[in-house]
């Protein structure tokens, strides 16, 4: 079965820019993450879709950043205006359900942003 | 909060050697563990699972048991390989979360 796609790999901006990343998650998988993933860390939590409706989004920097999941499918990451701290790669997992012992998730291979 | 700790990298060894990469856990309810890899390059692949106490997860050669009375879930390889270099990282999920708490992860580097 094909897995989780995600675009751009790459990504080069100045900040103040805005960007956007894609996530197409597996097909029949209800539950959609991102996660940012700064250099030398683990991935941290932005942001939970269960089918289209937001689980969690506690650690998304509301000012700046934005995520929808329309149709309960495809989801898209914003960022307006970008910060270099924002310098890092942002995965797309998904998931069947969430929590316990289902909750293995898929990762996409990630968009790797530069913030100049 | 539910976290995950991981011993810290990098880590070098030779082919054909022992690893051991250790992760302790801290976790309110009974969460399920997970060892996920990263190849250079790529994305986070779920290399074993556990999903409750004295469970061992194995795969490719990797190994891990839930440890409930140390709060480990340390990942072992009796003989590694070049090809296993990658980044290990520890995590845990569990009803009281809805995402995956992740460590910070372990570089291992293996020469041959």
């Amino acid at each position: 079965e094909a897995g989780v796609a995600q675009s751009p790999r790459y990504k080069i901006i100045e900040k103040r820019q805005s960007v956007a990343f894609w996530c197409n998650p597996i097909s029949g998988h209800a539950t959609l993450y991102w996660y940012q993933q700064i250099l030398g860390q683990g991935p941290k939590l932005l942001i939970q879709f269960q089918n289209n409706g937001v689980v969690d989004d506690s650690q998304l920097p509301k000012d700046r950043f934005s995520a929808e999941r329309l149709k309960g499918v495809d989801s898209t990451l914003k960022i307006q205006p970008a910060k270099l701290e924002d310098s890092a790669v942002y995965l797309c997992a998904s998931s069947l359900r969430q929590g316990g012992s289902y909750n293995e998730q898929f990762f996409g291979p990630g968009t790797r942003l530069t913030v100049l | 909060g539910d976290s995950v700790t991981q011993m810290e990298g990098p880590v070098t060894l030779s082919e054909e050697a022992f690893l051991t990469i250790n992760c302790t856990y801290t976790a309110t309810g009974y969460p399920s563990l997970f060892w996920y890899v990263q190849y250079p390059g790529e994305g986070l692949q779920l290399l074993l699972k556990a999903t409750k106490a004295d469970d061992k997860g194995s795969n490719k050669g990797f190994e891990a048991t839930y440890r409930k009375e140390t709060t480990s879930f340390h990942l072992e390889k009796g003989s590694v390989q070049v090809s296993d270099s990658a980044v290990y990282f520890c995590a845990l999920s569990s009803y009281n979360n809805n995402d995956m708490r992740f460590g910070a992860g372990t570089r291992l580097t293996v020469k041959p």
